[in-house]
């Protein structure tokens, strides 16, 4: 059964930079895209991109530079960096594997309450 | 963007009752269109993908119909498993586009 892992911070000051990991287990990395998600209180979740094993990455033109998605395959891991964070990016972070024949995400993490106050 | 609206936002209802959230897309989204639960501080889970097609594990309580932008999950029987939060979802390859629609929770009446 495959199983994503999340790691990182959940508390953070305004302008510091996010770093979040998702370890894969019990699957390979090639084949699908692996995939960064938010969701605010409240609403739905909100794709911020995604990575393959070719390393080909995709994002969330809002975020533009700010956003880093990186994959370690010696590892099985892939990660997210985001810099200069604010309030507006206070969120439960998810990391999810897209099957990419459907569209759709078959297996997430477990979730990250990231919270960006002073 | 796709954008995607679900109605209702809320649906209170009974264990064994038949319900229906309706999701539309401002787009067609072919067959992309997949269906998800989540709980309270809990990850979405997928139910159904390519707009019918059940997820493995899911209960044949629940199903999915529609074409082009306007879909529709249903579950025949509610369980009080179900009591949760359903989200519709479409992927739209190029250019690449990823949406959830707002919502729809169901409580118990």
């Amino acid at each position: 059964q495959v199983q994503l892992q999340q790691s990182g911070p959940g508390l953070l000051q305004p302008s510091e930079t996010l770093f979040l990991s998702c370890a894969v287990y019990g699957g390979s990395i090639s084949g699908y895209y692996w995939t960064w998600f938010r969701q605010p209180p409240g609403k739905g979740p909100e794709w911020i991109g995604d990575i393959n094993i070719s390393g080909s990455t995709s994002r969330d033109p809002s975020l533009g530079s700010r956003l880093t998605i990186s994959l370690d395959t010696s590892k099985n891991l892939f990660s997210l960096t985001l810099t200069s964070m604010t309030a507006a990016d206070t969120a439960v972070y998810y990391c999810a594997r897209q099957w990419a024949v459907t569209g759709s995400f078959d297996f997430w993490g477990q979730g990250t309450l990231v919270t960006v106050a002073p | 963007d796709i954008q995607l609206t679900q109605s209702p936002s809320f649906l209170s209802a009974s264990v064994g009752d038949r319900i229906t959230i309706t999701c539309r897309a401002s787009q067609d989204v072919f067959s992309h269109l997949a269906w998800y639960q989540q709980k309270p501080g809990k990850a979405p889970k997928l139910l159904i993908y390519t707009k019918s097609t059940l997820q493995s594990g899911v209960p044949s309580r629940f199903s999915g119909s529609g074409s082009g932008t306007e879909f529709t999950l249903t579950i025949s029987s509610l369980q009080p498993d179900d009591f949760a939060v359903y989200y519709c979802q479409q992927l739209r390859s190029y250019p690449l586009s990823v949406t959830f629609g707002g919502g729809t929770k169901v409580e118990m009446k």
